[in-house]
């Protein structure tokens, strides 16, 4: 089955310097990686995603890579601002009609120091 | 609309006690699925439902039971407990499971078991 790996477990950054967490899976057939962010006490809420047809996607101050070859998708946050602090989790699927199982990785713990 | 409803939002449970832990959602979505968290582990998928009358196991379903006889509610049942199922665990739901369709999370449910 499919496993998610996420690095790092925890990032420290200055206010506005920009922050990337790196994610790999293992199953070729994932074509779906969304991320998602849960803040202290709260529940984890979807913030970007891409397909496998896609190498790139933006969202204001962040993006999401893939490169499926070699089967890491990565999340950057430029200008990063206190409120990004959150966990952060990658995930991966195949999501067709007859699995539909969302792994995730093992989150990854943003503080943004002002 | 309410989303994804989840009841108790904390438990205490002792060894061997069985309770169920509800999941309700008033959204129509066909795809519904149950997490667990725990520090370090990330998310980790016990069981999912691609409609209703149709279960799936996770990566983690040993302790749990699921059964899916309406859309709308999806209940999670702990036959005996044990300490090893103390955790968090996290309701979803999604219109399907196609790649187009995000998973919306309910806010929790806190089980400390004793």
């Amino acid at each position: 089955g499919e496993n998610v790996e996420q690095h790092p477990s925890t990032l420290s950054v200055q206010e506005g310097d920009s922050a990337v967490i790196k994610c790999t899976y293992s199953d070729s057939a994932s074509n779906y990686f969304p991320w998602y962010k849960q803040e202290l006490g709260k529940r984890p809420q979807l913030i970007i995603d891409i397909r496998s047809n896609v190498g790139e996607k933006k969202d204001q101050r962040i993006a999401v890579t893939l490169n499926k070859t070699a089967k890491h998708f990565s999340l950057h946050i430029t200008e990063t601002q206190p409120e990004d602090s959150a966990v952060y989790f990658c995930a991966a699927s195949s999501r067709s009609s007859n699995t539909g199982k969302l792994i995730f990785g093992q989150g990854t713990t943003l503080q943004v120091k002002p | 609309n309410a989303g994804v409803t989840q009841t108790p939002k904390f438990q205490v449970l002792k060894t061997g006690q069985s309770m169920t832990l509800q999941c309700a959602q008033d959204m129509n979505h066909e795809y519904m699925s149950w997490y667990r968290q725990d520090p370090g582990m990330g998310l980790r998928l016990i069981h999912y439902s691609v409609g209703a009358g149709i279960t799936d196991q996770g990566e983690v379903p040993n302790g749990y039971n699921v059964s899916r006889s309406t859309t709308e509610d999806f209940p999670l049942r702990l036959l005996s407990a044990a300490p090893s199922q103390t955790s968090v665990y996290f309701c979803a739901s999604s219109y399907s499971n196609m790649i187009n369709s995000p998973l919306h999370f309910g806010n929790g449910t806190r089980l400390t078991v004793t």
